[in-house]
């Protein structure tokens, strides 16, 4: 089983300034196919998960463009350009290069 | 509209079993692999099961293996999770989402989920 590993698991942040998230892997997610199944999700309080980012770095419909995701390897970052409010929950990186499906433990953004 | 629905979680006794029901809309459900994933109480996400379009593919977590059991009824529009043997431990919202394999292995589409709580 690949290990997800997020930094930091706690993030305050102040409206309008930057965020960052990290997610390691406990090995290469680099497919066969030379694809990297690395995907970020986004869940409000009560709310399902929701999809932000995948193959590392591309934005799925309708998310804005102030989010952006980077890495390679086993070394990702999901990076907010500007907090707005909307943007409070958790955060998940995870994992679909290898069966069984993997998530990070979670990252908790909330506003100072 | 696109739209997962779950159903049938339940209070149930260690031991017990539970099938858990997940109606699709507004996308090709017979085309689409989908996944059940589950969220235990202040937790993160666990990949519980996933099958292919047709049913005949598919894959458990090892938690899970042996006791439940992914399956659909593309006529209905409905994939299922047959569990038995339940535990504390399987105490968890369980969402279902469709996973598309070909636009980048993402779980693009969520339900809201159905609580299962296992206790005596």
């Amino acid at each position: 089983e690949i290990v997800m590993t997020q930094t930091p698991l706690s993030s305050p942040v102040t409206l309008g300034q930057p965020a960052s998230i990290s997610c390691r892997s406990s090995k290469s997610l680099v497919h066969s196919d030379g694809n990297t199944y690395l995907s970020w999700l986004h869940q409000r309080p009560g709310q399902p998960p929701r999809l932000l980012i995948y193959k590392i770095s591309n934005r799925f419909s309708g998310v804005p463009d102030r989010f952006s995701g980077s890495g390679a390897g086993t070394d990702f970052t999901l990076k907010i350009s500007r907090v707005e409010p909307e943007d409070v929950g958790v955060y998940y990186c995870a994992q679909t290069t290898q069966f069984g499906i993997t998530f990070g433990q979670g990252t908790r953004l909330e506003i100072k | 509209e696109v739209q997962l629905s779950e159903s049938g979680g339940d209070l149930v006794q260690p031991g017990g079993s539970l099938r858990l029901s997940c109606v699709a809309s507004g996308f090709p459900f017979s085309s689409s692999e989908m996944t059940w994933i589950r969220q235990a109480p202040g937790k993160g996400l666990e990949w519980v099961s996933s099958t292919t379009s047709s049913g005949g593919g598919r894959w458990h977590a090892g938690s899970v293996e042996g006791r439940f059991t992914i399956s659909r009824d593309n006529s209905k529009n409905t994939l299922y999770l047959q569990m038995n043997s339940l535990r504390a431990e399987d105490t968890a919202v369980y969402y279902c989402a469709r996973y598309d394999h070909l636009s980048g292995r993402i779980f693009d589409i969520w339900g809201q989920g159905t609580k299962v709580t296992v206790s005596s």
